[in-house]
């Protein structure tokens, strides 16, 4: 059984171009969240997927989006890049989708310039 | 509102004490709390996840107890070594499903 990952690990971006990234579940997993962690502060809640669709969201603009494919992978769309975008995104997957345990890729540490 | 507080932000402690974290939240109406350990610039490694019917849950040296009524819930760490230096979070799942974070206690065990 392999657990969640992620890629890019590291990426670095100039203000206003566009960034995806990737996350593939654990096994047997059909809900995937994403959250961004800024440096020293707890992980805020971006979105979450379930059998493809978006069906829980936070305090995030709409240039912040994702798609969940039919393999419960997962992608997170950033566009129009802003300097404070410069975090670590975190995609996290469970069984259920209300009160399911989570379980963390690495992440992918992104800094715009 | 529902807020989840963990206090102290760091703690430093010899090898081999046994040790405590706090979380602490405002709603007693959850679902579950989870804790989770995050090593420097990595993601998040789940620890233990207490059910809102359970009192506590134990995986090797580590124990979380759950309070519900008084909106408390412990991390116990036994005989500490220094690889279980890292921050250390809990997140609670609310009445919404909503999962809500502490900042973490960034914890230190000195050899």
């Amino acid at each position: 059984e392999t657990g969640v990952t992620q890629s890019p690990t590291h990426l670095i971006k100039t203000r206003g171009q566009q960034v995806t990234l990737r996350c593939s579940s654990q096994s047997g997993h059909n809900t995937v969240s994403w959250y961004q962690q800024a440096l020293g502060q707890g992980p805020q809640f971006i979105f979450q997927y379930y059998r493809e669709e978006e069906n829980g969201r936070g305090n995030f603009p709409p240039r912040f989006s994702g798609l969940q494919f039919p393999n419960y992978s997962s992608e997170l769309n950033v566009n129009a890049l802003e300097l404070d975008d410069s975090a670590l995104y975190l995609c996290a997957s469970s069984l259920d989708q209300y009160t399911g345990e989570l379980f963390f890729g690495e992440g992918s540490r992104l800094t715009v310039l | 509102k529902q807020e989840v507080t963990q206090i102290p932000a760091a703690l430093s402690v010899p090898e081999g004490e046994n040790l405590v974290l706090n979380c602490s939240f405002t709603d007693s109406a959850i679902y579950n709390l989870q804790w989770f350990r995050q090593d420097p610039g990595k993601g998040l490694t789940s620890l233990l996840l207490i059910q809102s019917s359970q009192r506590e849950q134990t995986s090797g040296r580590l124990n979380a107890s759950l309070d519900k009524s008084s909106g408390r819930s412990t991390l116990y760490i036994a005989a500490s070594q220094p690889g279980d230096s890292a921050t250390y979070l809990c997140a609670v799942r609310d009445s919404n499903y909503q999962l809500i974070w502490g900042a973490g206690t960034k914890l230190i065990i000195k050899p």
